[in-house]
């Protein structure tokens, strides 16, 4: 297992389209969170998952953001209608479910909306 | 999680230590400091974390101050592969949101 790995690296997609992406995470990892991140800024929250639950989500995923960790393995972000303003870095990262530990990031998913 | 302050950018010359300063001065006692680091066009990368104590690790040193209110990320010997931003994060335990602010550039210099 070579890290968090996410697909697909890039993405250009016509406003209003939907998109898709997919995060694999370490395997004995049982968190999963999904950043976002723009040009000239730190990676902002979207949500995060332990195991198959979604424990948390950021009030930055609006109704067309839906992320899913179907049998607590992989995770898929999905966003509906794409806007000009959705164009970003999309991050996931995986850690232990420890108190303390270390989350480890992936390439992340370059979104392009034209 | 409390918010953190950092310089925007830093340059240090190469082989050199660099220090890359936090203030975190509304830390509560049970966030920990943590730091992490972004090569450009990678994801962040996980370098230390620290509650009180100075920590060390083999990519670099956290010193905490007594008071909490402030740390310092050292790299011993900086070198070009270690240009990047470095986030400092005031976070709870694992599993919380890790919030990223705008972090400090820093620039090895050959």
């Amino acid at each position: 297992d070579t890290g968090v790995s996410q697909d697909p690296r890039h993405k250009i997609t016509k406003r209003g389209q939907n998109v898709t992406f997919r995060c694999d995470p370490i395997s004995e990892h049982n968190r999963l969170y999904w950043y976002r991140q723009t040009l000239g800024q730190g990676p902002e929250f979207l949500t995060y998952f332990q195991n198959e639950a979604q424990l948390e989500k950021s009030r930055l995923l609006s109704d067309r953001f839906s992320a899913e960790r179907p049998k607590g393995s992989f995770s898929t972000l999905e966003i509906q209608r794409t806007e000009q303003g959705d164009s970003a870095m999309y991050l996931c990262a995986s850690s232990l479910a420890r108190d303390i530990t270390e989350a480890f990031f992936g390439q992340g998913t370059r979104l392009t909306v034209v | 999680d409390a918010k953190t302050t950092q310089p925007t950018s830093m340059d240090c010359a190469e082989g050199r230590a660099a220090n890359l300063p936090c203030n975190h001065s509304t830390i509560s006692g049970n966030e920990y400091v943590y730091w992490y680091r972004q090569i450009h066009s990678q994801g962040p990368q996980y370098i230390i974390h620290g509650l009180k104590n100075n920590e060390t690790n083999e990519m670099a040193s956290l010193i905490i101050t007594e008071d909490r209110k402030s740390s310092t990320l050292i790299l011993p010997h900086a070198t070009l592969r270690d240009t990047a931003v470095y986030y400092c994060i005031a976070a709870g335990f694992s599993g919380s949101r890790l919030t990223f602010g705008e972090g400090t550039q820093l620039t090895v210099n050959p």
